[in-house]
């Protein structure tokens, strides 16, 4: 049973380009959550959705941002124009309904430049 | 909202015990967890705690007393790969996100 699943593990970016992160969840798990990581800082939560619908993006920022979780596929984090303070690990995690914890992905380390 | 803290840093001997503390003020109450973290990579599951009271996994165990907002981890027989951050988050009611504190950084010293 293959674990929560992120890609690519790391991408760079120039001022300007989008950056599009992906993440598989755990089989049989249908709800997802984004954290984002700066250095030597916590988790900080983004998003959290199930399949095509996005339950709480109060961590979001409002512009730039956009996440989904498809029918089909991956679930997609979305950043437009990435600036230099874009620069983080992304996490995913995945859960099964009424769960205890979530599962983590190994991240998606972005840099700008 | 939720506000947590932790220490941001400690230092323990091998061999020793050590207790790492996390207080939290939440809206709405559904679960506290524990995960560690190694540089570099992924958070992993440690423990989880909704009721009151002790929960002991291996050398691993955390504490909760929800009418004070407040758990800990104690870790025992600490090893050198214990080296890591040990991250507290909390689930508010009627959510199923976790909000995490910044981390305590754990070093481990022969």
């Amino acid at each position: 049973n293959a674990g929560v699943m992120q890609n690519p593990r790391h991408l760079v970016r120039r001022r300007g380009q989008e950056a599009r992160l992906r993440c598989s969840p755990m089989k049989g798990h249908s709800h997802v959550y984004w954290y984002r990581q700066l250095p030597e800082e916590g988790l900080k939560f983004m998003v959290y959705l199930q399949k095509e619908n996005i339950i709480d993006e109060s961590g979001m920022p409002k512009e730039r941002f956009s996440a989904e979780f498809p029918k089909e596929g991956p679930s997609i984090l979305r950043i437009q124009q990435v600036v230099r303070g874009d620069s983080a690990a992304y996490f995913c995690a995945s859960s099964p309904i009424g769960t205890d914890g979530y599962t983590f992905g190994s991240g998606t380390r972005l840099t700008v430049v | 909202g939720q506000n947590i803290d932790q220490p941001t840093e400690m230092t323990a001997t091998e061999g020793a015990i050590v207790q790492i503390n996390c207080t939290y003020q939440t809206s709405g109450f559904n679960g506290l967890f524990w995960y560690q973290q190694h540089a570099g990579e992924a958070p992993t599951f440690l423990s989880y705690n909704v009721l009151d009271g002790l929960e002991e996994k291996g050398r691993f165990s955390s504490f909760l007393s929800r009418s004070k907002g407040y758990s800990y981890l104690l870790l025992k027989e600490l090893q050198m790969k214990d080296s890591a951050s040990y991250l507290c988050a909390v689930r508010g009611g009627g959510a199923n996100n976790l909000f995490f504190g910044t981390g305590t950084r754990l070093t481990v010293i022969p």
